[in-house]
């Protein structure tokens, strides 16, 4: 029973264009989202975050964008750039949280094209 | 400062061997997770521990697998009996109570 899902295992762009990666999510409860990063023989790096009172959190090129009626998230990428191919996982905790664990979905990988 | 290390990067051993991985968090980090990324998968959950306490174990598979903690730093997970299916990356983070987890590296897994 899967209760985050990245549907898209893979998504390719070409430089300069936006990356949209999505992320759905089962549990109305869960109130903190996550975006992790992840390259090749490293661990996940957290990219951006977004609590459940807002729709939209920006950092530079990333911005995060929240659909509580929909329980959807998404992370936007502009303009990609070639250093952003990696695998990307979305990730939901219930916050407050006593333990902090994270549920994770499957991941996709995104490759941006010089 | 240092982040989150793991050892060892590769394990390979026989089916129904035991294993030890081990995580050394970031310095002062009093939470400190393991995951797990099976072929295709994303990260499982597994078990978190703060100081040296488990409050949740919920994510172990089995009784095959333990953990623990010693002086609110360097955690060990064992697991007896290996099966195939215990394959994965096995993946450590650390954090402040709260805050971004960091993570290490990970143990790549593979049984025979």
């Amino acid at each position: 029973d899967q209760q985050v899902k990245q549907n898209s295992p893979s998504l390719s762009v070409q430089e300069g264009r936006i990356s949209i990666l999505n992320c759905d999510y089962t549990n109305s409860m869960f109130d903190y989202f996550l975006w992790y990063k992840k390259y090749p023989a490293e661990g996940p790096t957290f990219l951006i975050s977004i609590s459940s009172i807002k729709d939209k959190n920006e950092d530079g090129r990333f911005t995060v964008f929240l659909n509580k009626s929909a329980k959807h998230l998404s992370l936007h990428i502009v303009p990609s750039q070639p250093g952003d191919s990696a695998v990307y996982f979305c990730a939901v905790k219930k916050f407050p949280t006593l333990t902090g664990k994270l549920i994770f979905g499957q991941g996709t990988t995104l490759q941006v094209k010089p | 400062g240092a982040g989150v290390s793991q050892s060892p990067s590769n394990k390979v051993t026989e089916k129904g061997k035991d294993v030890e991985l081990r995580c050394d968090p970031i310095s002062g980090h009093t939470a400190l997770y393991w995951y797990r990324q099976s072929l295709g998968q994303g990260l499982e959950f597994l078990i978190y521990f703060q100081g040296n306490s488990a409050p949740d174990k919920s994510g172990l598979p089995s009784d095959r697998f333990s953990a623990e903690r010693t002086g609110g730093s360097v955690s060990t997970l064992t697991i007896q009996r290996t099966q195939q299916e215990d394959s994965a990356v096995y993946l450590c983070a650390s954090s402040l109570l709260g805050d971004e987890q960091y993570f290490g590296p990970g143990t790549r897994l593979t049984v025979t």
